[in-house]
């Protein structure tokens, strides 16, 4: 079984400052991990994933997100936002091969300028 | 990289007739397919998974009379919404899998309107 929880639905951010976007996982295996972004009424955008390998992932536009298994967590940060970060974000635990993904409920991020 | 397309990108169609979503990979070869509805607002659910040449396995809740899937070559799958209704309207996104590969790749994403 597997499931994810992204804690905070809604974050707001002044423009420049650092984004921390909160995702706690369960996994009974060992789990794949992915951040998309989606604009409105855009489809998803691949931010980052990590598949067993070095811990802290880097993904597009200065986003990275850190593999903690003793926490079951992996945050998505940014060190300084951009207006054009807006957007909803969704975390994705994938724990094996065949399995399906389980989407979060997604956090809706709001820059302030 | 991998590029997933939905044709078409949005839709409006009268209460009681039916539309047709295609979802291709463009570039690689999709052994399975995924089709997820999204209300506004709201997190991504997973309506089916269908395998290539092989019936289409439904979620729980999910009308496989209502929705009907197919997934007739490994670039291919189309989603049809029959007699649809207006609480059919959603965004309607797919994806592909390559293999055993633990990424799945999205499409766009369909945004239809039963009025």
């Amino acid at each position: 079984a597997q499931s994810v929880t992204q804690l905070d639905s809604h974050v707001s951010v002044s423009e420049g400052t650092p984004v921390l976007l909160r995702c706690n996982y369960s996994s009974s295996y060992s789990p794949s991990l992915f951040w998309y972004v989606q604009h409105p009424n855009k489809g998803l955008q691949l931010l980052l994933k990590y598949t067993s390998a070095a811990t802290l992932v880097k993904g597009i536009n200065g986003f990275e997100a850190e593999f903690k298994k003793s926490e079951t967590s992996f945050h998505l940060t940014k060190p300084s936002a951009h207006m054009s970060d807006a957007a909803e974000y969704f975390c994705v635990v994938n724990s094996g091969g065949y399995q399906k993904v389980t989407f979060g409920t997604g956090t809706k991020l709001q820059v302030i300028p | 990289g991998a590029v997933v397309s939905q044709h078409p990108s949005w839709v409006i169609c009268k209460s009681g007739t039916s539309v047709k979503i295609e979802c291709r990979s463009l570039d690689f070869q999709a052994t399975t397919m995924f089709w997820y509805r999204q209300f506004p607002k709201q997190s991504l659910m997973l309506m089916a998974t269908s395998n290539e040449g092989s019936k289409a396995t439904y979620e729980q809740g999910v009308e496989k009379d209502k929705f009907l899937i197919n997934h007739a070559s490994l670039t291919l799958s189309t989603l049809t919404v029959t007699s649809a209704h207006p609480e059919d309207s959603s965004f309607y996104i797919c994806s592909a899998r390559d293999g055993t590969a633990y990424e799945q790749y999205f499409g766009p994403g369909t945004r239809l309107t039963v009025t």
